[in-house]
């Protein structure tokens, strides 16, 4: 099944300790991005990456870090974490011809203490 | 910049009738793609239809369609024939193609409309 995954689906965290979120696909999409959904904002992006060691800032990247070293994973690292960074996080990604559909992973509910 | 506006946050309609959700969006492109995104409670972002920029024809699948506006910069979502599994969040969105390539982008989305449809 065509699909993009994300680990964990919920996590509850104090400041300052420093985490991961996974993020896979398993369709060979080129593009991958980040979004974080806050209420009354919509899904803003974070971080995206046009293919493999090609990654580039979105409209909300400070806090966050990424890497794509495989086509497949493009995992979200908080350094850091602070309380503004409680969000539901989600990965997605596209192919890159002409279809212009992105799909999205489950989403992650973040929580910093 | 471009910014995408969805002014009604909340709606209700009732099972089997018509709704229409409103979505404005301002850019100076001529070349872009319009979305309307389902979120149901589940969080699941979900696709609902899609409008290229340069087609005239309203898109259209089953029951939602679009009526796009370019020169208005105005992108309305009619569900016909409401359903109880219609209710979730809705999310209009704008992509820009990046760098020229023509198909890869940045989805900006606006706040979103939660709708509800009642038996």
């Amino acid at each position: 099944e065509a699909q993009v995954t994300q680990n964990p689906r919920y996590l509850i965290t104090v400041t300052g300790k420093k985490l991961t979120v996974t993020c896979s696909q398993n369709m060979n999409h080129e593009y991958m991005s980040w979004y974080r959904q806050d209420p009354g904002l919509g899904l803003r992006q974070i971080y995206y990456s046009m293919n493999v060691e090609v990654t580039d800032k979105g409209d909300v990247p400070e806090g966050y870090k990424v890497s794509r070293k495989e086509k497949r994973n493009f995992p979200l690292i908080l350094e850091s974490p602070s309380p503004n960074q409680t969000s539901l996080y989600f990965c997605a990604s596209e192919s890159g011809n002409l279809v212009n559909e992105q799909f999205f992973g489950p989403g992650t509910r973040l929580t910093v203490l | 910049a471009q910014t995408v506006t969805q002014s009604q946050p909340e709606m209700s309609v009732q099972e089997a009738e018509t709704v229409t959700l409103s979505c404005t969006y301002d850019t100076s492109e001529n070349n872009y793609y319009l979305f309307w995104y389902k979120q149901p409670p589940s969080r699941q972002m979900i696709l609902v239809i899609r409008q290229e920029a340069y087609k005239q024809q309203n898109a259209t699948e089953n029951r939602f369609s679009v009526n796009f506006q370019k020169a208005a910069k105005s992108f309305s979502l009619k569900i016909s024939d409401s359903q109880l599994g219609d209710t979730a969040m809705y999310f209009c969105a704008f992509m820009k193609p990046l760098h020229g390539s023509g198909n890869t982008g940045k989805l900006i989305f606006g706040q979103g409309t939660t709708l509800q449809v009642k038996p």
